[in-house]
């Protein structure tokens, strides 16, 4: 199957400062990319949905402010975590997919780890 | 929210085929099925998914009632890398969207 990437895959940040985790299709073109949060025993949560070239469309609840997400090519996407708080901390797991909407299957990075103290 | 039911946890010997249920009474007839599943702390892995026919892949088997309200997922001889978290998932309508429910925990013992 299609390769995505994170990075960084742990990261460990004051409270207050800001953190960029990227995402990346190694091997295909994904016209749509997706992040999700996880917290310890739950299940994924999906924040928000990233089109390449246009605005970022947040889930309910999901501050755009807070988390900002930009798509700036077919293979890269980025999520910033302004301001991070201890509440904060969380497993970000982003996808992607071709955008065809023929039911292909959608191909999820390993995940970053975030703690903010 | 989630459109699809699973029950918490699951057993299974290693060797033997493990059957994971999935309710999805509400489908509409255009949504997918999808199943991934996840190993701790890693991201989910795609497993299969389909429509309205029986779908085999190299990993599993995905059996779709004919009423399409619920999905068995098959594994056909467990093994203890198996051990994970199975959601099942229908895909929403005309987008890419996944929208995940709380899963099946299975635990293939030796």
């Amino acid at each position: 199957g299609a390769v995505v990437s994170q990075h960084p895959s742990r990261v460990i940040c004051k409270s207050g400062t800001s953190v960029k985790i990227e995402c990346r299709s190694l091997d295909f073109q994904a016209t749509t990319m997706f992040w999700y949060r996880q917290f310890p025993k739950q299940s994924l949560m999906l924040m928000a949905t990233s089109n390449e070239g246009s605005k970022a469309t947040y889930e309910q609840g999901v501050e755009k402010d807070k988390f900002l997400i930009n798509h700036a090519s077919l293979t890269l996407s980025t999520l910033t975590v302004t301001s991070a708080h201890p509440e904060d901390s969380s497993f970000y797991i982003c996808s992607a997919a071709s955008g065809q909407g023929k039911g292909d299957e959608q191909f999820f990075g390993p995940g970053t780890r975030l703690t903010v103290l | 929210d989630a459109k699809t039911t699973q029950p918490p946890s699951m057993d299974c010997a290693e060797g033997r085929a493990a059957n994971l249920p999935c309710n999805h009474s509400t489908i509409s007839g255009n949504e997918y099925v999808y199943w991934y599943r996840q190993i701790h702390s890693q991201g989910p892995q795609y497993i299969i998914h389909g429509l309205k026919n029986n779908e085999t892949n190299e990993m599993a088997s995905l059996i779709i009632t004919e009423d399409r309200k619920s999905s068995t997922l098959i594994l056909p001889h467990a093994t203890l890398r198996d051990t994970a978290v199975y959601y099942c998932i229908v895909r929403v309508y005309n987008t890419d969207k996944l929208i995940f429910g709380t899963g099946t925990r299975l635990q293939v013992f030796p």
